[in-house]
């Protein structure tokens, strides 16, 4: 079975604080996805990640897929209040549409 | 673009009765997800479908689950004789057909069911 964990589980930073998400598997993956999810919303997708080794970057948000594709990280520098929400990470393997949700960190950012 | 919706919002039933929910996906795409998701977990994958056809089916949907597409565009989701275990935020996704690592999903807002 494929499961996807990701840490911490829950963050708590001043705003202006650097903070990194993990989120790991031992199976490999085609893909991987991160999403940001408010409370009673759907999760919006941020970036999606292929190539092993890959770095994306959006505004101050910065995501690594891992060289054997097993594991990713995001990374927010100077966080504010607007980052808080429930990060998720979401896998496909290859030749599946099917796609593994991580068990998620939720981040609140401190004014 | 309206994005996907889903129809209704909430729902609130009691334990035994049948419920069906809607969700509208983005007018091109011709691939439709459906997770449940749980307070404080991440989406558990239900099913999805490419066109009108249901290519995969999670263990966790039950008999008492069903879910159709009929005509490619809009898709149902039914609970028969539901449980309070059933009580979940059910979210809907739809993306374009792309190679395994494109396929980017967008969501709805999601249906959150209690069984009373």
């Amino acid at each position: 079975t494929q499961l996807l964990e990701q840490s911490p589980q829950f963050l708590s930073i001043q705003e202006g604080e650097n903070l990194t998400v993990y989120c790991n598997s031992s199976s490999v993956f085609s893909s991987l996805q991160w999403y940001r999810q408010e409370p009673g919303e759907g999760p919006v997708l941020l970036v999606t990640v292929v190539t092993g080794g890959e770095v994306k970057k959006l505004k101050r948000l910065t995501f690594q897929f891992g060289d054997a594709r097993k594991d990713s990280s995001l990374h927010i520098t100077a966080a504010q209040p607007g980052d808080t929400g429930l990060y998720l990470c979401a896998g496909a393997a290859s030749g599946t549409y099917k796609y593994i949700f991580g068990t998620g960190t939720r981040l609140k950012v401190l004014a | 673009d309206t994005g996907v919706s889903q129809d209704p919002r909430h729902k609130i039933t009691k334990r035994g009765q049948n419920v069906t929910f809607r969700c509208d996906p983005i007018s091109e795409h011709n691939r439709l997800y459906w997770y449940r998701q749980t307070l404080g977990q991440g989406p558990e994958f239900l099913t999805y479908f490419q066109n009108e056809a249901q290519l995969e089916k999670s263990r966790l949907l039950s008999d008492r689950f069903s879910a159709e597409r009929p005509k490619g565009s809009f898709s149902t989701l039914e609970i028969q004789r539901t449980e309070q275990g059933d009580s979940a935020m059910y979210l809907c996704a739809s993306s374009l057909v792309g190679g395994p690592g494109y396929n980017e999903q967008f969501f709805g807002p999601g249906t959150r069911l209690t069984v009373l």
